[in-house]
């Protein structure tokens, strides 16, 4: 059969407007978390954490919400702008363990 | 802190050649990571380092590869035979890791991009 590709769902925003990127994290035992950018051709980029004693953490331009009941992360950006088009991944690191479980991604596009 | 370093940023190989990567962690990092990206699986975790031991690798693919850690500021990834499936972009990262504060931020390399003809 034909192989396929790793299917990155897309967010197509406006210049100017504000983004939210959502994951789904899949252990309840996790509490830690992490946003990552990544740009064509780069390593991923920490934009911003959070620990599961908070549900919100602000940074500049920047907001990560944690509704630890149904186990969802959000990424919200003000403001978009050119330069935040790249790849967005969460992470998810277990409690009292090295290993992080990355998401998928989510492409976002922003429109001049 | 120049932040996490892999050499070299491209290389394109043969099938059949030994490849080697390498990378230079955060000084002062306990923990790091070899990572695999592909567009087919996304971002796979390979190997695990805490003080220089391997503590994880069942995320290594076969016996063609393997990973050393001879001392906290240098790291290895060898692929031996190359095969053109292992084609990817490769990443290593550290973190600082302790049993009772548990894993801090993790940082990545530019990565290795890796063709193998």
């Amino acid at each position: 059969g034909e192989s396929v590709g790793l299917h990155l769902p897309t967010l197509s925003v406006q210049e100017g407007d504000n983004s939210i990127i959502n994951c789904a994290y899949s252990n309840s035992a996790s509490d830690y978390f992490i946003w990552y950018k990544q740009e064509s051709g780069k390593g991923p980029q920490f934009i911003i954490d959070i620990r599961s004693n908070m549900d919100k953490r602000q940074g500049q331009r920047v907001t990560v919400l944690l509704n630890k009941t149904v186990k969802h992360l959000s990424l919200q950006i003000a403001a978009t702008q050119p330069g935040d088009s790249a790849v967005y991944f969460c992470a998810e690191n277990l409690a009292g363990t090295y290993k992080y479980i990355f998401g998928t991604g989510t492409r976002l596009k922003v429109l001049a | 802190d120049a932040g996490v370093i892999q050499s070299p940023r491209h290389e394109v190989t043969e099938m059949g050649q030994e490849v080697t990567l390498r990378c230079k962690p955060i000084s002062g990092h306990n923990s790091l990571f070899w990572y695999r990206q592909t567009m087919m699986r996304g971002l796979e975790l390979l190997i695990y380092f805490n003080n220089n031991v391997p503590i994880d690798d069942s995320g290594m693919p076969e016996d063609r590869f393997s990973a050393k850690m001879p001392n906290a500021s240098f790291s290895t990834l060898k692929i031996q035979p190359s095969e053109p499936r292992d084609s990817a972009v490769y990443f290593c990262a550290s973190s600082s890791f302790s049993t009772s504060g548990g894993s801090g931020e993790q940082f990545f390399g530019p990565g290795t991009r890796l063709t193998v003809l």
